[in-house]
């Protein structure tokens, strides 16, 4: 069972540079969600889905994108890379009202 | 609860005892809780979860309590042991549009 994929699991850009990264699930979850943790921190919401076609913000979604093309897909897109973006960023997926499904995260530092 | 940009706080316990981790949660319309264990470098994984119209339900060597009076959630764990150390998140899922809140989460050291 492949469960949440994550890809890249390391990735370094400077800043100004974009990228995307890409989240993908196999169990046909509707939600799907980006999340951010900081070392030593919690979790914050950056963006999420309920569907394919629908997407919403979170907590903190300044500075990224993202689009819902099919249930599987959730990519997440970083344009004008900033310090402030260093972060490990995971993906989850879910049915609705049940338990989340997290991908192994990307560590991104932004230099 | 929502993350406030606060560094974890930690939790040593001495190997065979038992763990509370405690969790203030914030929308009183949430429904469904849920906890989560974070290995270091791994994402979350699930542990055992609850519905509001449950105040207790137990795993295997886990029990999680739910106080909606005062929108509280703890996690306890018996005869704590190694392999336990980890972060521990609980998160709450509001009935409506079903986005899942973290809280600030707790760090279990667990002492040999």
């Amino acid at each position: 069972n492949a469960g949440v994929t994550q890809t890249p699991k390391f990735r370094i850009l400077k800043i100004g540079q974009s990228m995307t990264l890409q989240c993908a699930q196999d169990m046909n979850h509707n939600y799907m969600y980006w999340y951010r943790q900081d070392p030593g921190m919690g979790l914050k919401l950056i963006y999420y889905s309920v569907g394919a076609g629908i997407t919403d913000k979170g907590e903190v979604p300044n500075g990224y994108n993202v689009s819902r093309s099919t249930t599987e897909d959730f990519p997440l897109r970083l344009e004008l890379a900033a310090p402030s973006q260093t972060s490990v960023y995971f993906c989850a997926s879910s049915y609705p009202a049940e338990e989340a499904f997290f991908g192994q995260g990307t560590r991104l530092t932004v230099v | 609860g929502e993350s406030v940009g606060l560094h974890l706080p930690t939790l040593s316990v001495q190997e065979g005892d038992n763990s509370i981790i405690n969790c203030a949660y914030s929308n009183s319309a949430s429904d469904y809780f849920i906890w989560y264990k974070q290995e270091s470098g791994k994402g979350p994984q699930f542990i055992i979860d609850i519905r509001s119209n449950m105040d207790k339900r137990q795993g295997q060597r886990v029990t999680v309590l739910l106080n909606k009076t005062v929108k509280h959630l703890s996690l306890q764990i018996a005869a704590t042991q190694p392999g336990d150390s980890a972060v521990y998140f609980c998160a709450e899922n509001s009935g409506g549009y079903q986005k899942v809140t973290f809280g600030i989460g707790t760090k279990l050291q667990v002492i040999p």
